[in-house]
């Protein structure tokens, strides 16, 4: 069955360093999704994106976050310069319309020291 | 300002039983979405259900059925007959559908214990 990958599993930066978290969501998905979960907190919504535009962002997605896709299969999140409070889960997703259903990756656990 | 509310922290029941997780929303907005998460232990997100403001029918799917009532802003979610598999955390969320529908807020969360 086809699924959502992420890579890494585990990143650990410096305070002050740029992370490209990667996702590869499903063949022929083409709504995608950041989420992140604080440990042991609730679930955080940050972008959407579709047709190669963010569709939605809350409020955590500022400045220092950008979402891409470069080459039709990888969908990336980048954090330029992190934060001690960027440390998280970071959950991409990908979704089908034609189903309404969402598909998640394994997560990437986000540590910044 | 949305809100999502799920009062309970934790719940645990007997293997077999069937429980129901609550779920209480505020907004202002006529339309929007509910969502429904699992995250077992293993700490993946899974989906299990998105339903439009505008479908007040309630759905089930297998030994799970949500129940939406506008009146009293709640989409609950009962699990019957409950597993030791069905042990997690679900989260309940809300989304303003006017850019898309996936812009969500979550819930604290309501973590299950399922006991064989």
């Amino acid at each position: 069955e086809p699924e959502v990958t992420q890579t890494p599993s585990h990143q650990v930066t410096q305070m002050g360093q740029e992370v490209i978290l990667r996702c590869v969501p499903i063949s022929n998905h083409l709504y995608f999704y950041w989420y992140r979960q604080i440990l042991g907190q609730k679930v955080e919504f940050l972008v959407s994106f579709y047709n190669n535009e963010i569709s939605e962002k809350s409020e955590i997605f500022d400045d220092q976050f950008s979402v891409e896709r470069p080459d039709g299969s990888n969908f990336t999140l980048k954090i330029r310069s992190t934060k001690l409070e960027d440390s998280a889960m970071y959950f991409c997703a990908s979704w089908v319309p034609t189903t309404d259903t969402q598909y998640f990756g394994p997560g990437t656990r986000l540590t910044v020291l | 300002a949305q809100k999502v509310t799920q009062a309970q922290t934790e719940i645990s029941v007997v293997e077999k039983e069937d429980v129901t997780l609550d779920c209480v929303y505020e907004t202002r907005d006529t339309t929007y979405y509910l969502f429904w998460y699992k995250q077992p232990p293993s700490g993946e997100l899974v989906f299990l259900i998105r339903r439009n403001s505008f479908d007040e029918q309630n759905e089930i799917s297998g030994r799970y059925s949500w129940n939406f009532q506008k009146s009293t802003s709640s989409f609950n979610f009962t699990i019957t007959a409950s597993q030791v598999v069905d042990s997690a955390v679900y989260f309940c969320a809300l989304s303003d559908p006017n850019t898309g529908g996936f812009k969500t807020i979550f819930g604290a969360g309501t973590r299950l214990f399922v006991k064989a």
